[in-house]
């Protein structure tokens, strides 16, 4: 099975800060790999897909990049409404895959 | 509106039997892949199983041999059969489409999840 590996677990952040989180897969996956946020008690939303497709309606603040086997999630200007827990999450035709997680605190 | 509604959770011995249904509305179970998603308390999303648009079948190894997903195209609906559960199947448990039309290959929309406790 293909392990996806987030880090930092946690990260401290200001507003307007760029923020970076990272990706790694256990085995290529191309470019299968998807980013979502997650606020408490409410289901994940997609951000971005195929590595560095922004999802309709997402913020231009959110870009993706990367492929094989890192990829990374960048925030440009941190807002607010950007303080959650991010995961990233590997496609392929038998499984998929979430990375464990990222969450995005007050610093 | 395209949403999908959760519904079947709750409180459930070890060893016991639950099904959780799926319903979709604003597009076709028939012609979309589906998945279910968890997340234990505290913890993060754990895939579970996907259905394809024909059938076919794929499971996490946590769960294979235990659970059993479907899907019934007439009433647009997605279901988990859940048996000889243990404690750690204790989560919210999220149905969500995969976007294939588009080409976008991840969970575009998302149920808003039920809670399976497995205790006794």
């Amino acid at each position: 099975d293909i392990q996806m590996t987030q880090s930092p677990s946690t990260l401290s952040a200001s507003v307007g800060d760029r923020v970076t989180i990272t990706c790694r897969a256990s085995q290529s996956i191309s470019s299968w790999l998807a980013w979502y946020q997650q606020k408490a008690g409410k289901a994940p939303k997609l951000l971005i897909y195929k590595a560095s497709t922004l999802e309709s309606g997402v913020p231009s603040r959110f870009s993706g990049s990367g492929s094989g086997t890192e990829f990374t999630l960048t925030i440009s200007s941190l807002q607010p409404d950007d303080f959650a827990t991010y995961y990233c999450q590997q496609y392929n035709t038998y499984s998929r895959t979430f990375g464990q997680g990222t969450k995005v605190e007050i610093k | 509106e395209v949403q999908l509604v959760e519904s079947g959770g709750g409180l459930i011995q070890p060893g016991g039997s639950l099904r959780l249904s799926c319903a979709a509305s604003g597009f076709t179970v028939s012609s979309n892949y589906l998945s279910w998603v968890r997340q234990a308390p505290g913890k993060g999303l754990e895939w579970v199983s996907v259905i394809y648009s024909g059938g076919t079948t794929y499971y996490a190894d946590s769960v294979r041999g235990r659970f059993t997903i479907s899907k019934d195209n007439s009433k647009n609906t997605l279901y988990l059969q859940m048996n000889t559960l243990r404690a750690e199947d204790t989560a919210v448990y999220y149905c969500a489409r995969e976007e294939m039309v588009r080409g976008v290959y991840a969970f575009d929309i998302w149920g808003q999840g039920t809670l399976v406790t497995v205790s006794s």
